[in-house]
């Protein structure tokens, strides 16, 4: 059974670095295929993909957001961190994590419940 | 980073059929045969419905299936129930292990 479940600040200020981590189990993220990726939901608007780490430890980025963000993994922890830094009030949203199914192509199967992060001052 | 093309709406009866398009280009949608569904009911999180352009997961009603041509994906779901009521997405591989997208569709039952 696979679960996910992200944690960190709730609130944060403008100008900080945000950190996320997503603590998984029921997989590994050293099985081929396998990936952990974040996407943040804004208040009342759509999904936004934002960076997915693979099991041979490439990891990718969204373009408009790649200078802002760094994707790390701890495979012995079953944890992956996703850090943001210059926070501002238009990154106030949901953070999920989810995991990459290894065997289809680029979906994601199982999500976390998601973390709200508030961004003032 | 453009998002994927959603309507914003759509509405069907019960018992309706409805279709949700995903409109893209050739460097993701009409590119790649990685177009994934997601529907999210208020204050959840998302839930695949379908991945590979038009597989089910296990467990996901058949009531829902999906199709691409060219550019553009599309979500069908025929027999519309009251629990089909939900924000659908679509996502999409976009070259170099990158992920898109789309802006989010509401569907209403009426």
């Amino acid at each position: 059974q696979i679960t996910l479940k992200e944690s960190g600040p709730t609130l944060v200020k403008p100008t900080q670095t945000l950190t996320l981590t997503c603590t998984f189990s029921g997989f590994s993220l050293s099985t081929s295929g396998v990936g952990v990726g974040w996407i943040r939901q804004p208040p009342g608007k759509a999904l936004e993909w934002l960076a997915l780490i693979y099991w041979d430890d490439d990891k990718r980025y969204s373009p408009s957001l790649k200078s802002r963000l760094t994707i790390t993994k701890d495979t012995s922890k079953n944890q992956v961190v996703l850090t943001m830094t210059n926070m501002d009030p238009v990154d106030t949203a949901t953070y999920y994590c989810a995991h990459k199914a290894a065997n289809w192509n680029y979906a994601l199967d199982y999500w976390g419940q998601g973390a709200l992060v508030t961004v003032s001052s | 980073q453009s998002a994927l093309t959603q309507p914003a709406s759509v509405s069907g009866s019960p018992g309706q059929s409805i279709t949700i398009s995903c409109t893209g280009t050739s460097s993701d949608v009409g590119g790649y045969n990685y177009v994934s569904w997601y529907q999210q009911h208020p204050g959840k999180a998302p839930k695949l419905m379908i991945y590979e352009v038009s597989n089910r997961p296990s467990g996901v009603s058949n009531r829902f299936s999906g199709s691409k041509s060219g550019n553009t994906a599309s979500l069908t779901i025929s027999g519309l129930q009251a629990e089909d009521e939900a924000d659908y997405y679509c996502s999409s591989y976009r070259s170099s292990r990158t992920l898109v997208f789309g802006g989010g569709t509401k569907l209403t039952v009426l």
